[in-house]
C-alpha cells in the first residue's frame, strides 16, 4: 500500500510569507502528527490530528496552525514566516490517536527554506 | 516530567564490528520503546519496538534491543554492521496509557567505515 505522500519536498520562502504544507496518511490511517526537525533542536512536536479534530497541541507559537480533512489528509501553515522556521517538516501516520503501540510511519518530509 | 536520553551524539564503527547505541528513558508511567532509523534526505522508519513481555525484541535489518527496566535503558544492538546501516538512530518513549505524545531522543549518528 501507499506509504505517507508529503508535498512539496522542498520549498524556498522568504521571511514574512507564509506557507502550507501538505500530508496523506497511508490508507485507513486516521491520525496526522506533525513534527519539526532541526540539527540543534532535533525532532519537536507539532501537533496531532484524528478525526478532523486537533488533538494534542506542542509548544509552537500561534503562527504555526493546521487541519484535518475527512479523507484524513493534513494540513499545515506557518504564518509570518522567521529564518527559524527552516526545518524539515515531518508527518508521521498511525492507526489511532489513543494507543500509541503501532508506531508512526514517517513521510519523507518538507524541507522549508526562509531566506 | 518524561524525557529520553541517547548517550552518545555519534558512534563511528568499523564494518563487520559489533555496535550498540545507547538510550536511557524517564518516565513515571509504563511506556513503549521504539527505535527508529532516518537515512539522508528520508523520513524516520521503524526499526523495533518494546510493548511488553519479553525484553530482548528483533527488529529489520539484523536490528535488536533490550529492555532494561530497572536501569530504564533500551539500548540498540547490532553483532556486525554494514556501510548500509550508516545513518541515524532515534529512541522514542510513548506513554502505554494513551497520554503524552511519543518523544523523541536527539539522536545518535552512526557511521560505519570500512
Amino acid at each position: 500500500k501507499a506509504g505517507v505522500t508529503q508535498t512539496p519536498r522542498y520549498l524556498i520562502k522568504t521571511r514574512g510569507q507564509q506557507v502550507t504544507l501538505s500530508c496523506s496518511p497511508i490508507s485507513g490511517h486516521r491520525s496526522v502528527s506533525w513534527y519539526q526537525q532541526t540539527p540543534g533542536q532535533g525532532l519537536q512536536f507539532l501537533f496531532e490530528y484524528f478525526s478532523e479534530t486537533q488533538r494534542n497541541k506542542g509548544n509552537f507559537p500561534g503562527r504555526f496552525s493546521g487541519r484535518q480533512f475527512s479523507n484524513s489528509r493534513s494540513e499545515m501553515n506557518v504564518s509570518t514566516l522567521e529564518l527559524g522556521d527552516s526545518a524539515l517538516y515531518l508527518c508521521a501516520s498511525s492507526l489511532t490517536s489513543s494507543d500509541s503501540r503501532y508506531g508512526y510511519t514517517f513521510g519523507s518530509g518538507t524541507r522549508l527554506t526562509v531566506v | 516530567a518524561q524525557s529520553v536520553t541517547q548517550l552518545d551524539s555519534q558512534v563511528p564503527v568499523f564494518e563487520e564490528a559489533p555496535v550498540e547505541l545507547r538510550c536511557n528513558y524517564s518516565s513515571s508511567v509504563s511506556v513503549y520503546l521504539f527505535w527508529y532509523v532516518q537515512y539522508p534526505n528520508q523520513g524516520l522508519q521503524l526499526l523495533l519496538k518494546y510493548l511488553s513481555g519479553s525484553t530482548l525484541v528483533k527488529g529489520i535489518n539484523g536490528f535488536e534491543a533490550e529492555f532494561n527496566k530497572s536501569q530504564t535503558s533500551f539500548h540498540l544492538r547490532k553483532p556486525s554492521v554494514h556501510i548500509s546501516d550508516t545513518a541515524e538512530y532515534f529512541c522514542a518513549v510513548s506513554d502505554a496509557g494513551g497520554g503524552f505524545k511519543t518523544i523523541f531522543g536527539a539522536g545518535t549518528r552512526l557511521f560505519v567505515k570500512a
